[in-house]
């Protein structure tokens, strides 16, 4: 399978422990971005890596989340001290660089659920 | 700030009948539309963008900077459209995507 995969794709913790999701992009896209989804909303943007560089965050990427891409593959999202409202799908997705208008292609998620 | 629209959370149609799922944005700027979908158990996907003025499994979509619509259309429904969508909005010069809360569209046989 060519696609964006995603590890886990479901994720049970408790309140206060840290969680940390991978993406692997698509092997030729230089761009990769992190979304969030609750329940009844639309993906919601947290962060976008062009190659290794982060170069974009949205607000609603608080302390507790940090993403890296390390050699511009495959990134990680952690997020630390875990809090209930945190629950929500996890998205990664990637595009090969092309402008705005260039097509992000969505991998399956992470689900996370904080108890 | 950019937002997107769609005033609809369900829309339900029968087969063969005309579906237009409406989507609005506010932006200042010179913005890229798209519509994804969301197919059950599937991921999210592109159906189709205003930039490339194209039709996808019959459906079409007309930027009306003017009204600041970007409505989904498609004269004639199929059971297999059935799913989520979602219309979404990139700022010229920037690919990241500002998501509407989505459309769920059921079409009954």
């Amino acid at each position: 399978d060519t696609g964006v995969s995603q590890d886990p794709r479901h994720k049970i913790t408790k309140r206060g422990q840290n969680v940390t999701f991978r993406c692997d992009p698509i092997s030729e896209h230089n761009r990769l971005y992190w979304y969030r989804q609750t329940l009844g909303q639309g993906p919601e943007f947290l962060t976008y890596f062009q190659n290794e560089a982060q170069l974009e965050k949205s607000r609603l990427l608080s302390d507790r989340f940090s993403a890296e891409r390390p050699k511009g593959s495959f990134s990680t999202l952690e997020i630390q001290r875990t809090e209930q409202g945190d629950s929500a799908m996890y998205l990664c997705a990637s595009s090969p660089i092309g402008g705005a208008g260039e097509t992000q292609y969505f991998g399956p998620g992470t689900r996370l659920l904080v108890l | 700030a950019q937002r997107v629209t769609q005033p609809e959370k369900l829309l339900s149609v029968f087969k063969g009948a005309p579906v237009e799922l409406k989507c609005n944005y506010s932006y200042s700027g010179s913005p890229e539309l798209f519509w994804y979908v969301q197919y059950s158990r599937q991921r999210l996907q592109l159906l189709l963008r205003h930039i490339s003025r194209e039709s996808i499994k019959g459906f079409t979509a007309d930027l009306n900077k003017g009204e600041t619509s970007f409505h989904l259309k498609k004269p004639f429904a199929q059971e297999e459209d059935s799913a989520m969508y979602y219309c979404a909005l990139s700022r010229g010069g920037y690919s990241t995507l500002t998501f509407g809360k989505g459309t769920m569209l059921l079409v009954s046989p």
